[in-house]
């Protein structure tokens, strides 16, 4: 059973575009959410968390957007490059269980010059 | 500073087997935990560790067992290995946000 829902399983964006990747959850009791961006043969790396007290998380170009009612959040990529083409997970945790991690599928997302 | 390092980077195994991964957390954090990535999907939470207790286990077989050393590295074992235990197996360390090794990618025949 999958606690964490990833949409879309893939992307494309062009170049200086906007890359909008949704999650939506049902744990009420997940207060961390990461994202994490994995390219071919490496591991995630970490790229913007955000905790259930803020609606909002700008770092760069990456943009965390939490709706806690909807039990949803989301992650905006502005003005993507090439660069950025990768796979893209949500991820959410709970305190007492805060050394795992439960993720989405996945959204590989590809950026065109 | 050098980050989550695991080994081998690859590992070829035939059904039945046993394999052993490894891994060394980043210096000063005391919490190691395991995912399997199958290809195409996200990672699945295997284990954690802390302070060399078991902390957490997921929905995985009694196959599937870990240890953590005095000096916080890690060990996976899985026995009897079966074709679908094939996967990208990962490690990260964690004083609260988690950060990833390289993984160890295992090809069972």
């Amino acid at each position: 059973q999958q606690q964490v829902k990833q949409s879309p399983q893939s992307l494309i964006v062009q170049k200086g575009g906007i890359s909008i990747i949704n999650c939506a959850y049902e744990n009420t009791a997940f207060d961390y959410f990461p994202w994490y961006q994995q390219f071919p043969g490496k591991g995630p790396a970490l790229l913007i968390a955000i905790r259930p007290d803020v609606s909002e998380k700008k770092e760069g170009r990456f943009t965390i957007s939490f709706n806690k009612s909807a039990k949803q959040f989301s992650l905006h990529i502005m003005d993507s490059q090439p660069g950025d083409s990768a796979t893209y997970f949500c991820a959410a945790s709970m305190t007492d269980s805060w050394g795992k991690l439960q993720f989405g599928a996945g959204t590989q997302v590809v950026v065109t010059p | 500073d050098a980050g989550v390092t695991q080994s081998p980077t690859h590992l070829i195994k035939t059904r039945g087997q046993q394999v052993t991964l490894r891994c060394s957390p980043i210096s000063g954090h005391k919490s190691v935990s395991w995912y399997q990535q199958v290809l195409g999907q996200g990672p699945q939470f295997i284990f954690q560790y802390y302070e060399k207790e078991e902390r957490g286990r997921g929905n995985f077989p009694d196959r599937f067992s870990a240890r953590q050393f005095p000096n916080y590295s890690s060990e996976l074992n899985v026995n009897a290995l079966l074709l679908g235990d094939s996967a990208l197996y990962l490690c990260a360390s964690s004083l609260e946000t988690q950060y990833f090794g390289p993984g160890t990618r295992l090809l069972v025949l």
